[in-house]
């Protein structure tokens, strides 16, 4: 079966620190990997999403960036955070060939920018 | 692109009753509706999706319709119990890889 990770589970940062989020998947291949952040008591907001490795489509301009080294790894960075970055970042796989829909969410790392 | 709306943004329902929320899209070429259940401080799950092609679905004590003609579609609760409480966010696809969300709605089951 398929497994998706995310760490940290929570991380506290500075205004102005760079900030490095990770998430991997097990049990499949060639996902789409997507990154969402959730705001405090909000819906979901999708900021990046990628079809296969280096293949990175931005939803929203802002201080983030997004990398897929690897086919099963997607990476959230940024290199000076807001306070507005605060959230909860959620990352999702979905299967890419035959695509159903269906998108799979991780546990999620909460942000506090301080 | 397409643009999700839920209606209402809170629903307290007593325990027993049904809960109904319903969405509305935009996009006449979406084709996937899914529904996700999310707890406070937890991930949202996967509960139960319709396809274009299907009117109804059923699982156990919740169901979705999709109108097409409308543009809407609905989850369907009944026999509510405490731990259906959570915020539920419905989404439709048109095939491009992405689901467009909506806003969500809080769930209160009042024992």
């Amino acid at each position: 079966s398929q497994t998706i990770h995310q760490w940290p589970a929570t991380l506290v940062q500075p205004v102005g620190s760079p900030l490095s989020l990770e998430c991997t998947v097990e049990g499949t291949s060639n996902p789409n990997l997507y990154w969402y952040r959730q705001a405090a008591g909000r819906g979901l907001q999708l900021l990046f999403y990628s079809v296969g490795i280096g293949q990175i489509s931005s939803e929203v301009p802002q201080n983030l960036s997004a990398s897929r080294p690897q086919d099963r790894q997607f990476i959230l960075s940024s290199k000076k955070l807001l306070l507005s970055d605060s959230g909860f970042y959620l990352c999702a796989w979905s299967v890419r060939t035959g695509w159903t829909g269906k998108q799979f969410f991780g546990p999620g790392t909460r942000l506090t920018v301080l | 692109g397409e643009n999700v709306e839920q209606h209402p943004s809170t629903l307290s329902v007593q325990e027993g009753d049904s809960a109904v929320i319903k969405c509305t899209y935009s996009d006449s070429a979406s084709n996937y509706f899914p529904w996700y259940k999310q707890e406070l401080g937890k991930r949202p799950q996967l509960i139960i999706d319709i396809r274009s092609n299907v009117g109804e679905k059923k699982d156990q004590r919740i169901a979705v319709t999709l109108n097409k003609t409308a543009k809407h579609f609905s989850l369907h609760i009944t026999e509510t119990q405490p731990e259906d409480s959570a915020v539920y966010f419905c989404a439709a696809s048109d095939g491009n890889n992405r689901l467009a969300f909506g806003k969500g709605n809080q769930v209160v089951v009042i024992p």
